[in-house]
């Protein structure tokens, strides 16, 4: 079975330009999240949509948006680059279940790190 | 709000010692608790896991129990490997959806 799929792996943007990070989920897994790590952060909750629709949002910017398509394929986007912006953005699916307390478990794809100059 | 607080690294053990990393959490309601491991050159994935109260999750030899009174979820192994050299993340789920609190992570290095 294949794993969550994160496309770009890298990218290099320049501040004031846009993103947008594609993920594949597992197949089967209707629940996608995502996830922004940084050193001194840690791992931080964007966003999670389930069935196209988001069902949980973490305390970004609006300038941080997400949908997820009619496949469980989803898609963030971040406009107007900021320096901060930089960092490895991780996506993860879920398998079907009543929630976190029946399944508990996220599948992390390797991340999309990207870097704003 | 909800947060996740585990102990700084990096930690440096010898094969065979015992391993104690430290979490507490801060959530309203009754969360889930869990373990990530991220060993090298591969991504997040579940070590294991605890959905109540008094309950302990294990899995390759590691243990955490759900101390409600302590609120706390630290991570035991008794006897450390060089394989299991990975950062390790301590987090919660409190909602129905799959919205989780990371800590920052702990890197553990185990030399022979």
């Amino acid at each position: 079975k294949a794993g969550v799929t994160q496309t770009p792996r890298y990218l290099i943007k320049t501040r004031g330009q846009q993103v947008t990070l594609s993920c594949s989920p597992i197949s089967g897994h209707r629940s996608v999240s995502w996830y922004q790590q940084t050193p001194g952060q840690g791992l931080q909750f964007l966003f999670e949509y389930f069935s196209e629709t988001q069902r949980n949002k973490g305390n970004f910017p609006g300038r941080f948006s997400g949908r997820q398509f009619s496949n469980s394929r989803s898609e963030m986007n971040v406009s107007t680059l900021e320096l901060g912006d930089s960092a490895l953005y991780l996506c993860a699916s879920s398998p079907p279940g009543a929630g976190v307390k029946d399944t508990g478990e996220l599948f992390f794809g390797e991340g999309s790190r990207l870097t704003v100059l | 709000g909800d947060s996740v607080t585990q102990m700084e690294g990096p930690v440096t053990l010898s094969e065979e010692a015992f391993l104690t990393i430290n979490c507490t959490y801060t959530a309203t309601g009754y969360p889930s608790l869990f373990w990530y491991v991220q060993y090298p050159g591969e991504g997040l994935q579940l070590l294991l896991k605890a959905t109540k109260a008094d309950d302990k999750g294990s899995n390759k030899g590691f243990e955490a129990t759900y101390r409600k009174e302590t609120t706390s979820f630290h991570l035991e192994k008794g006897s450390v490997q060089v394989s299991d050299s990975a950062v390790y993340f301590c987090a919660l789920s409190a909602n129905t959806g799959n919205q989780f609190y990371f800590g920052t992570g702990t890197s553990l290095t185990v030399i022979p």
